[in-house]
């Protein structure tokens, strides 16, 4: 298994710009989250999606937007980027609410100059 | 609401010197917790994690924790720091699949 996917795995944007990051995972999870990480703050969850169609909104979504059209795949969209996007970007996914343990990806790193 | 905190910014400790993390966290139900660690530039990797059972985990790489529910705590040890154990270290807690982490503490290992 290759587990959980990011790509890509740097970004510098414009402000203004969007773009979408992608996350995959290959091990029929049916839970995937996004976190951004940001110095001294720890991970902050973004959105949520706990099976395929249903997605939902973590800590601090404004800025972007997930759709979870299949088991495999929950992409991140930033619609305008700003500046306070700036961050790295940490895709997860866990087997079921019972397995509580998060598997994560190795992170996007993206820049809004 | 279920919050995590991590007492200790930053942590030097020698090398082949005892390693304790502190963590508190505040959540109103038997809480689901975990240590994750993060070396420079790299994704979470798991350490350990406590859902109930025996209070004293064991994980990899030679950490445990002990889950103190009088206290809130879920304090890191290992008994003998390499040079590899620096890192950056994030404690979580979960009652679903939402994880809350702390802010983490930089562990730098010096010779």
């Amino acid at each position: 298994n290759a587990g959980v996917t990011q790509t890509p795995k740097f970004q510098v944007l414009k402000t203004g710009q969007s773009m979408t990051l992608q996350c995959a995972q290959d091990m029929n999870h049916e839970y995937m989250s996004w976190y951004r990480q940001d110095p001294g703050m720890g991970l902050r969850l973004i959105h949520y999606s706990v099976g395929a169609g249903i997605t939902d909104q973590g800590e601090v979504p404004n800025g972007y937007n997930v759709s979870r059209s299949t088991t495999e795949d929950f992409p991140l969209r930033l619609l305008s980027a700003a500046p306070s996007q700036t961050s790295v970007y940490f895709c997860a996914s866990s087997y079921s609410r019972g397995d509580h343990e998060q598997y994560f990806g190795p992170g996007t790193r993206l820049t809004v100059t | 609401a279920q919050s995590v905190t991590q007492p200790d910014i930053h942590i030097t400790v020698s090398e082949g010197a005892s390693l304790e993390l502190r963590c508190n966290y505040s959540y109103g139900a038997t809480p689901y917790l975990f240590w994750y660690v993060q070396s420079p530039g790299q994704g979470l990797q798991l350490l350990l994690k406590y859902f109930s059972g025996d209070t004293l985990v064991q994980g990899i790489k030679g950490f445990e924790a002990e889950f103190k529910r009088s206290q809130s705590s879920f304090n890191l040890r290992k008994p003998s720091v390499h040079w590899s154990d620096a890192a950056e270290y994030f404690c979580a807690v979960t009652n679903d699949y939402k994880l809350s982490f702390g802010a983490g503490t930089t562990v730098t290992v010096r010779a």
